[in-house]
């Protein structure tokens, strides 16, 4: 069976530009989740989203944004991009949320 | 609010010795516990979980965790180290007695990277 899928794999951005990473779950897994990882740190809790609505957020600015569409793939959207922003962002899948989380392979975000 | 301290940043072992790598947590409920596991590149694969079930969690790879509620540690040790175990390891909290984090999402220690020795 299929993994989690996150696209694109890495890219470059700006400061100030906008980005919008991509996830699919895994079949038949309604509940996504995002985290962003800091060079050094653990995963850090920005999303959760379940059926299409958000059913948690950490503390990130309203700059982090994310949506989950009708086939549960997600997106998640970072405006205004600052030097602090590059990370790894993941993406995790579960039946709902409270159920065992399974990682995607990360998008790994640079802003220069 | 949950926290999770991992106490090593760096654990160098020689292949075939044992693994400890030592995490205490903090939480105002029961929690569940969880290790998982970053090899370079990869995903976060999960070790083992603990979910107020047996206190001694047997996870894959040979790994096992104890949950000790009167020291709120939650250590991760393997008998014998082998070379494939090189990695970063998370140790891993969450509020609700499931395994997704719920509503605050998982949260993660900083990590502790294990090396192995040949």
């Amino acid at each position: 069976d299929a993994g989690v899928t996150q696209s694109p794999t890495h890219l470059i951005k700006t400061r100030g530009q906008h980005v919008t990473l991509r996830c699919s779950p895994i079949s038949g897994h309604k509940s996504v989740s995002w985290y962003q990882q800091v060079l050094g740190q653990g995963p850090q809790f920005i999303f959760q989203y379940y059926e299409k609505e958000e059913r948690g957020r950490g503390n990130f600015p309203d700059r982090f944004s994310a949506r989950q569409f009708p086939n549960y793939s997600s997106e998640l959207n970072v405006n205004a991009l600052l030097l602090g922003d590059s990370a790894l962002y993941l993406c995790a899948s579960s039946l709902a949320p409270t159920y065992e989380q399974y990682f995607g392979p990360g998008t790994r975000l640079t802003v220069t | 609010a949950q926290s999770v301290t991992q106490l090593d940043s760096h654990v160098s072992v020689s292949e075939g010795t044992p693994v400890l790598l030592r995490c205490n947590y903090s939480s105002s409920y029961s929690p569940s516990l969880f290790w998982y596991v970053q090899h370079p590149n990869k995903g976060l694969q999960l070790l083992l979980k603990y979910t107020s079930a047996a206190t001694l969690v047997k996870g894959i790879n040979g790994f096992e965790a104890e949950f000790k509620k009167s020291e709120t540690s939650f250590h991760l040790t393997k008998p014998s180290a082998h070379m494939s175990d090189a990695a970063e390891y998370f140790c891993v909290v969450s509020e609700d007695s499931y395994s997704g984090g719920g509503a605050d999402g998982l949260t993660f220690g900083k990590g502790t990277h294990l090396i192995i020795q040949p």
